[in-house]
């Protein structure tokens, strides 16, 4: 039971263009919001996370737009870079400090072409 | 530096041979958690430690044991591995009050 659902599978951008990652989530009692980035041989690295008592985050080009009502968060990476080529993954948690029980998206590969 | 290492990094093995994969982290952690990741299904939950000697299943725990007998290590033991085992395995560790998890480099598990 996928109670994350993430899309595109994967995405091509030309750089200086513009990256969206959607994520839908079924559990209302999701409060916690992260995104982590995936590098080829290394693990997850928290990115920039979310709680929905805001609508958006921002935190230099990366940014996090939520749609409470809709149960829809984006990933959007402004002047995409070859840099930011990884894999994504959107993650969500019901706790109140996040994390024990982090149910992630299926992961978006993300390549940026010159 | 703070970080959290897991051995080993790959492993070829066959069915039914016991193995176990060693995680350790040095940030003083209460939190610890295991994941496989595989194509298409993103990162799964294997089991978590919220600390010593408190151990809990996740989404996928079947096949899998865990012990947390000291707060920096977390092992991951596969009794009987089995190719359906076949997978790359992150061990994750956060501070109880804190969101951000800390990845090991992961270890590719290949079962034949």
């Amino acid at each position: 039971q996928q109670q994350v659902k993430q899309s595109p599978q994967s995405l091509i951008v030309q750089k200086g263009g513009i990256s969206i990652i959607n994520c839908a989530y079924e559990n209302t009692a999701f409060d916690y919001f992260p995104w982590y980035q995936q590098f080829p041989g290394k693990g997850p690295a928290l990115l920039i996370a979310i709680r929905p008592d805001v609508s958006e985050k921002k935190e230099g080009r990366f940014t996090i737009s939520f749609n409470k009502s809709a149960k829809q968060f984006s990933l959007h990476i402004m002047d995409s870079q070859p840099g930011d080529s990884a894999t994504y993954f959107c993650a969500a948690d019901p706790s109140n400090f996040g994390n024990e029980k982090l149910t992630f998206g299926t992961g978006t590969r993300l390549t940026i072409i010159p | 530096e703070a970080q959290v290492t897991q051995n080993p990094r790959y492993l070829i093995t066959v069915t039914g041979k016991k193995l176990t994969v060693t995680c350790s982290q040095n940030m003083n952690h209460e939190y610890m958690s295991w994941y496989r990741q595989d194509p298409g299904l993103g990162l799964r939950q294997i089991y978590y430690s919220m600390n010593v000697e408190v151990t809990d299943k996740g989404d996928v725990p079947e096949g899998y044991k865990v012990s947390r007998k000291e707060k920096r290590n977390f092992p991951l033991i596969l009794e009987s591995p089995s190719p359906n085992q076949t997978s790359l395995y992150f061990c994750a560790s956060k501070d109880r009050f804190d969101g951000e998890l800390f990845f090991g480099e992961g270890s590719r598990l290949t079962v034949l």
